[in-house]
């Protein structure tokens, strides 16, 4: 990986509603692409990931979509609950470790 | 398994001290990563090691060292400290898969060293 970009930087959605938040990269080398979920003041953890083999993937109400073509993907949050509200993190790699962008803080409002 | 296990959790230091973040995982990974994140941004890559007795630089190695003697430990060293490198200090562990040289699988992080230099 070399450069991810993050969009939004901050995203509030009342609870319920649906959160995207998107990612694009440069490395055309790129076949992995997880998300990470930060709550305040603990470490980053895996919520779902993507391989470049695959266009998308589903988790309950996670869902990540990927084209390789435009060389953007993105994190789809249905149903959002209070829960959900942390900073999350989009990476990506190929020969090298991860690159990860600069986060998206979620709130979701009751 | 405790996973990866970082001490300490907190620290302050003064300007020009040195001190070294310890790292320790027990789930046999291969590789082990040194991320430091300053607040509200991205984890920014210091150093990383495809195994023992193997340490790459990163995006932001100045000022720090790292040795990986075992499997198990990475520890992370800094030998001067400056107000820069105030931030949250993150390990990561993980097993690589799809080949010899495969940083396609997820990351285990340690909970995080807070360090603040004054």
């Amino acid at each position: 990986g070399e450069n991810v970009e993050q969009h939004p930087s901050t995203l509030s959605v009342q609870e319920g509603d649906s959160a995207v938040i998107k990612c694009t990269y440069s490395d055309s080398a790129s076949n992995y692409f997880p998300w990470y979920k930060q709550e305040l003041g603990k470490r980053p953890q895996l919520i779902i990931d993507i391989r470049s083999n695959v266009g998308e993937k589903k988790d309950q109400r996670i869902a990540v979509t990927l084209n390789k073509t435009a060389k953007h993907f993105s994190l789809h949050i249905t149903e959002t609950q209070p829960e959900d509200s942390a900073v999350y993190f989009c990476a990506e790699t190929g020969n090298t470790p991860l690159v990860f962008g600069k986060g998206t803080r979620l709130s979701v409002i009751a | 398994n405790a996973g990866v296990t970082q001490t300490p959790k907190f620290r302050i230091l003064k300007i020009g001290q040195s001190m070294t973040l310890q790292c320790t995982q027990d789930m046999n990974h291969n590789y082990m990563y040194w991320y430091r994140q300053d607040p509200g941004m991205g984890l920014k890559l210091i150093y990383y090691s495809v195994g023992a007795g193997i340490t790459d630089k990163g995006e932001v190695p100045n000022g720090y060292n790292v040795s990986r003697s075992t499997t198990e430990d990475f520890p992370l060293r800094l030998e001067l400290a400056a107000p820069s490198q105030t931030s949250v200090y993150f390990c990561a562990s993980s097993y690589p898969t799809g080949g010899q040289s495969s940083y396609n699988s997820p990351l285990h992080f340690g909970n995080g060293t807070r360090l603040t230099v004054t």
